[in-house]
């Protein structure tokens, strides 16, 4: 399996202000994933990150507000902006564990944040 | 898009008795069905899946079953241990260019 590796570990932020989270992976994915989960709650898809053109968003996500970039195969970062305490949730990437299915995710260590 | 239900939210047994969560789906297409396990504080580990060509699965003391005619599927966990502790989650795929959509979770609390 893949290592994942996630900076920061867990952040506090005020409101207003970004957050840039990063996401490391030892060896080359086509497709990285974002999720959200807030606070008891599932595991959300924000948003699917191609290397080399624009992620692609789910429903209820935005770019303004959830920037991702994915300069090259084993690197993403996704920018929480303009935060506000809603947005205190675990953020993780995810790869897929099989190479050409997305079928299993294999998560990294996530980011926990909160926002005062 | 697919929507899976997963009930009870909660659960809580006693050391070795048995522990059923039960999830439900909506998209008859979805052919794969993994469940995850999220310790408190770390990341979800995939612990097992089934595919829609079988009906049951069994992993040592854990198994899932699936009913294809009725849409739903089973984590049945034996001998319950307190390590079993932890948030569980089923979801549902269509295949491998389709990412799964998962359950809202089980909390599974296992008393010594």
């Amino acid at each position: 399996s893949a290592v994942i590796s996630q900076k920061p570990s867990r952040d506090i932020c005020q409101r207003g202000t970004s957050l840039t989270i990063q996401c490391q992976v030892d060896s080359q994915v086509t497709m990285m994933f974002w999720y959200r989960q807030q606070p008891g709650q599932s595991l959300t898809l924000i948003a699917t990150a191609n290397q080399g053109s624009e992620a692609t968003y789910e429903s209820g996500f935005v770019i303004d507000k959830f920037p991702i970039s994915r300069p090259n195969l084993t690197f993403s970062t996704l920018t929480v902006s303009n935060m506000s305490p809603e947005d205190s949730s675990i953020y993780l990437c995810s790869v897929p564990r099989v190479a050409g299915s997305y079928n299993e995710q294999f998560f990294g260590p996530g980011t926990r944040l909160t926002v005062l | 898009g697919e929507n899976v239900e997963q009930h009870p939210s909660t659960l809580s047994v006693q050391e070795g008795d048995s522990a059923v969560i039960k999830c439900t789906y909506s998209d008859s297409a979805s052919n794969y069905f993994p469940w995850y396990k999220q310790e408190l504080g770390k990341r979800p580990q995939l612990i097992i899946d089934i595919r829609s060509n079988v009906g049951e699965k069994k992993d040592q003391r854990i198994a899932v079953t699936l009913n294809k005619t009725a849409k739903h599927f089973s984590l049945h966990i034996t001998e319950t241990q307190p390590e079993d502790s932890a948030v569980y989650f089923c979801a549902a795929s269509k295949g491998g260019s389709y990412i799964p959509t998962f359950g809202r979770g089980t909390s599974l609390i296992v008393h010594p």
